[in-house]
């Protein structure tokens, strides 16, 4: 079936850091992926996405390239802030069974300080 | 501006009542979904509903139960709420099969 795998949390930087979160995927056929971004007592908030292998989603300063061959869509920020502090869910849609249903990693919390 | 939306955001009831969580798109959208989100963080899939009249189990068995009248409006329903339904609750709508979905702010309910 299908399945993401995120890098375990929490994630704590200081402000202006790199941030790379670690997402793999198993997945029968050629999914989306995405990056959906939780804040605190908020629903998920789609924050980039990628529809066919190669492709880089970006979004407020976030990247993530769709890389077939490793089954990757890692989440990549060059100067983190503050109000990046929240919790980041890789997902992906596929066919087949699923019928387009999402199926999420299990999040990684990311604290930024000042 | 949020287009699903999702009332209450709070409730906080005894146990062995009744409830029902409003779930409402203006998007036209076909696809309709609800997650329960546990303390740590993990989403489940608990139904779905694919167009008026059709609505589905998801991956994680639940004692809820959901209806779809209308295109906008996926409501859930718990005949009697425990303690062990306490989470939160989130409403997600979309209309292709590859794009993302568009989730509401979610209900927080408490069972005491």
């Amino acid at each position: 079936g299908n399945s993401v795998t995120q890098m375990e949390g929490p994630v704590t930087l200081s402000e202006e850091a790199f941030l790379t979160i670690n997402c793999t995927y198993t997945a029968t056929g050629y999914p989306s992926l995405f990056w959906y971004v939780q804040y605190p007592g908020e629903g998920l908030q789609l924050l980039l996405k990628a529809t066919k292998a190669d492709d880089k989603g970006s979004n407020k300063g976030f990247e993530a390239t769709y890389r077939k061959e490793t089954t990757s869509f890692h989440l990549e920020k060059g100067s983190v802030q503050v109000s990046d502090s929240a919790v980041y869910f890789c997902a992906l849609r596929a066919g087949g069974t699923s019928y387009g249903k999402l199926t999420f990693g299990q999040g990684t919390i990311l604290t930024v300080h000042p | 501006e949020a287009d699903i939306y999702q009332t209450p955001r709070y409730l906080v009831i005894g146990t062995g009542k009744k409830i029902t969580l409003e779930c409402s798109q203006t998007m036209g959208h076909d696809k309709m979904y609800w997650y329960q989100q546990d303390p740590g963080m993990e989403l489940h899939l608990i139904h779905y509903s694919y167009g008026v009249n059709s609505t589905e189990k998801g991956d994680l068995s639940s004692e809820s139960t959901v209806s779809r009248i209308r295109t906008e409006h996926f409501p859930l329903t718990l005949e009697s709420a425990r303690p062990s339904h306490t989470s939160q609750y989130l409403c997600a709508s979309t209309l292709g099969d590859r794009e993302g979905y568009t989730f509401g702010s979610g209900t927080r309910l408490t069972v005491v």
